[in-house]
């Protein structure tokens, strides 16, 4: 069964300070990687997309970076603002044409002053 | 501007009525998705269409129905056989020419009174 499973579950940082969150998946054949950030009663907005070949991309302060050997993705917060509280989800789409991705649980950020 | 549009953002709801929530999207995407969000837990998928006039169910579908007559539009029902139906709902909505990027609409929340 294609799972994805991030840690921790929850996590809290001064700003300022830097964070990563985990992601590791099971999802076989696997075409791509995205982490989404969702702030509190909004939907989820995609912040990158990894594919195979990939091992790190950056997106301003964030950057993710793959293992595809492994199954392992991480997101990397860098001088966390205020704004970064939020739920960061990481999301794996399989291949061959499936259009059903797989989600995790998510990662709630909240950034102290 | 392109997006997708959920509605109402707030419902509340009597025991034993139906609902509808309503999702429309400009994108000109083929797929369209239904999820229901609940605290601490990852997004589930209720129904999906990768198609007009096609839809399948997802891994609770069960007390929900959807329509799919327009290509733009995805509305929910939320049945009264549906035992727990207080939560968050998100729509969203993707190509099936991208890279999958899941573009969600900012969701409704229903509460059963």
């Amino acid at each position: 069964k294609n799972q994805v499973e991030q840690s921790p579950q929850s996590l809290i940082i001064l700003e300022g300070k830097n964070c990563t969150l985990q992601c590791n998946y099971t999802v076989s054949p696997f075409s791509n990687l995205r982490w989404y950030k969702q702030d509190t009663g909004r939907g989820p907005v995609s912040l990158t997309i990894m594919t195979f070949s990939e091992n790190t991309k950056s997106n301003g302060r964030y950057t993710a970076t793959l293992d595809a050997d492994t199954k392992q993705s991480s997101l990397h917060i860098t001088a966390s603002q205020l704004s970064d509280s939020a739920s960061y989800i990481c999301v794996v789409r399989p291949g061959r044409g499936s259009y059903i991705p797989t989600f995790g649980r998510g990662t709630s950020l909240i950034v102290h002053p | 501007d392109g997006g997708i549009t959920q509605s109402p953002k707030y419902l509340f709801r009597k025991e034993g009525q139906n609902v509808t929530l309503s999702c429309e999207q400009n994108l000109n995407h083929d797929a369209m998705y239904w999820y229901r969000q609940d605290p601490g837990q990852g997004l589930r998928l209720i129904y999906y269409s990768q198609i007009v006039n096609d839809f399948q169910k997802g891994d609770i579908a069960e007390g929900y129905s959807v329509s799919r007559e327009k290509k733009e539009s995805f509305p929910l029902t939320v049945t009264s056989a549906q035992k727990n139906p207080t939560a968050f709902y998100l729509c969203a909505s993707t190509g099936v020419t991208n890279t999958g990027e899941l573009f969600f609409g900012e969701g409704s929340r229903l509460t059963v009174l």
